[in-house]
């Protein structure tokens, strides 16, 4: 199956500071990437549809100005969580359409993010 | 909206055993629906998946059952072994839609 690489898979960061999440797809296409976030012992949540060259679209509940989500390039998508909050700490995964595949969704390793 | 309920939450079976999950949906516009392996703290990897136009399809000890009528699907591990041990997800999409997600199984083979 198609690969998703996703960095870093483990961050501590203190109250206050930012945090970048980066997700590329390694060897195919992405047109769209998915960001979700995941808490533990549950299923995973949406956050945000990231489409390559446009702004993302956030579900409902989400705040944009504090998940910031790049789509540079067919690639390469990152989750930038702004000034960091012990409750943003989770589990925060990426997901890529290969896009010969429509449905086929491939999912990347995960962050764990901790705020201290 | 697409609504997807799996169960059971939790299943505990003897190394050997088979397994059964679960899930059923609610949009009739569904038309793939795929299932996730997720070990702890790693991201989910699909195992298998099925298209509306397939009512089974198996892989070596895998295999997923689709009934449209009934609008519920079944994921089926045989001579399940301990490394089998995860929680898994299933998924229903409308066509070029975006996947809504089962809660989640926490399956744990005993050796």
């Amino acid at each position: 199956g198609a690969v998703v690489s996703q960095h870093p898979s483990r961050v501590i960061c203190k109250s206050g500071t930012s945090v970048k999440i980066e997700c590329r797809s390694l060897d195919f296409q992405a047109t769209t990437m998915f960001w979700y976030r995941q808490f533990p012992k549950q299923s995973l949540m949406l956050m945000a549809t990231s489409n390559e060259g446009s702004k993302a679209t956030y579900e409902q509940g989400v705040e944009k100005d504090k998940f910031l989500i790049n789509h540079a390039s067919l690639t390469l998508s990152t989750l930038t969580v702004t000034s960091a909050h012990p409750e943003d700490s989770s589990f925060y995964i990426c997901s890529a359409r290969d896009g010969g595949a429509v449905e086929k969704l491939f999912f990347g390793s995960g962050t764990q993010l901790s705020v201290l | 909206g697409e609504n997807v309920e799996q169960h059971p939450s939790t299943l505990s079976v003897q190394e050997g055993d088979s397994a059964v999950i679960k899930c059923t949906y609610s949009d009739s516009a569904s038309n793939y629906f795929p299932w996730y392996k997720q070990e702890l703290g790693k991201g989910p990897q699909l195992i298998i998946d099925i298209r509306s136009n397939v009512g089974e399809k198996k892989d070596q000890r895998i295999a997923v059952t689709l009934n449209k009528t009934a609008k519920h699907f079944s994921l089926h591990i045989t001579e399940t072994q301990p490394e089998d041990s995860a929680v898994y997800f299933c998924a229903a999409s409308p066509r070029g839609n975006m996947l809504t997600f089962g809660g989640g199984t926490r399956l744990m083979v005993k050796p």
